[in-house]
């Protein structure tokens, strides 16, 4: 079965402080894929990053960085000097290879305070 | 981006009246999902569909049913609606090629209520 677990449900921060935003998954399969999506306070869903399960080079981009490491299980997600524009909340999700399905964690709302 | 577009944006139904939420997408991608957005839950499946006529329940699709006669529309309708399915409707598509370059993108959202 799959699984995504994201345990922090609330966090608060203060601008400019680095936060990190942790996934945990469950996988019986050797090819899947990860996805980070933000759903700021207006309601969309918005895609930020994709990975596969054979490339585990971690990826910056600007702020935003994220760190998977598969002896862990984890697709962590690292927002470094937060603005309160980042206040959201962020969805981890997985995918098999073998069928078109995702499954999404409960998310994570952060809160970058001024 | 996939041009996906939802509606209605907002309904507020009483309980045990039929409600379709229609779900558009322009970009001819081959998937499309219902979603329910709850809180503590995340985002939680209903139905999917991998082409026209093709559908598959998800892990909640008590008390919906789906259709999908058109590549780009994608209707779910609450037979009798109950409070319980109060809740924010996402669609989201998937184009369907293989290998890690698909990503699925999502409708704005339509917010129910049921009174």
């Amino acid at each position: 079965a799959q699984k995504v677990t994201q345990a922090q449900t609330e966090i608060s921060v203060v601008e400019k402080e680095d936060v990190t935003l942790d996934c945990v998954y469950e996988t019986r399969d050797t090819t899947y894929y990860l996805f980070w999506y933000k759903q700021p306070p207006s309601g969309e869903l918005v895609f930020l990053i994709r990975r596969n399960s054979f490339d585990e080079q971690n990826e910056i981009s600007g702020r935003y960085s994220w760190n998977f490491q598969k002896s862990t299980s984890s697709f962590n997600f690292t927002i470094t000097a937060s603005q309160v524009v980042d206040s959201a909340v962020y969805f981890c999700a997985l995918r098999r290879s073998y069928g078109q399905n995702f499954v999404f964690g409960p998310g994570t709302r952060l809160s970058v305070l001024p | 981006d996939a041009g996906i577009t939802q509606s209605p944006r907002h309904k507020v139904t009483e309980t045990g009246t039929p409600v379709t939420l229609r779900c558009h997408q322009t970009e001819n991608h081959r998937y499309m999902y219902w979603y329910r957005q709850d809180p503590g839950h995340g985002l939680r499946l209903i139905h999917y569909s991998y082409g026209v006529k093709d559908t598959d329940k998800g892990e909640v699709s008590d008390g919906y049913s789906v259709s999908r006669s058109k590549t780009e529309d994608f209707l779910l309708t609450l037979e009798s609606a109950t409070s319980s399915q109060t809740s924010v409707y996402f669609c989201a598509t998937l184009r369907g090629l293989a290998g890690d370059t698909d990503t699925q993108y999502f409708g704005p959202g339509t917010r129910l209520t049921v009174l």
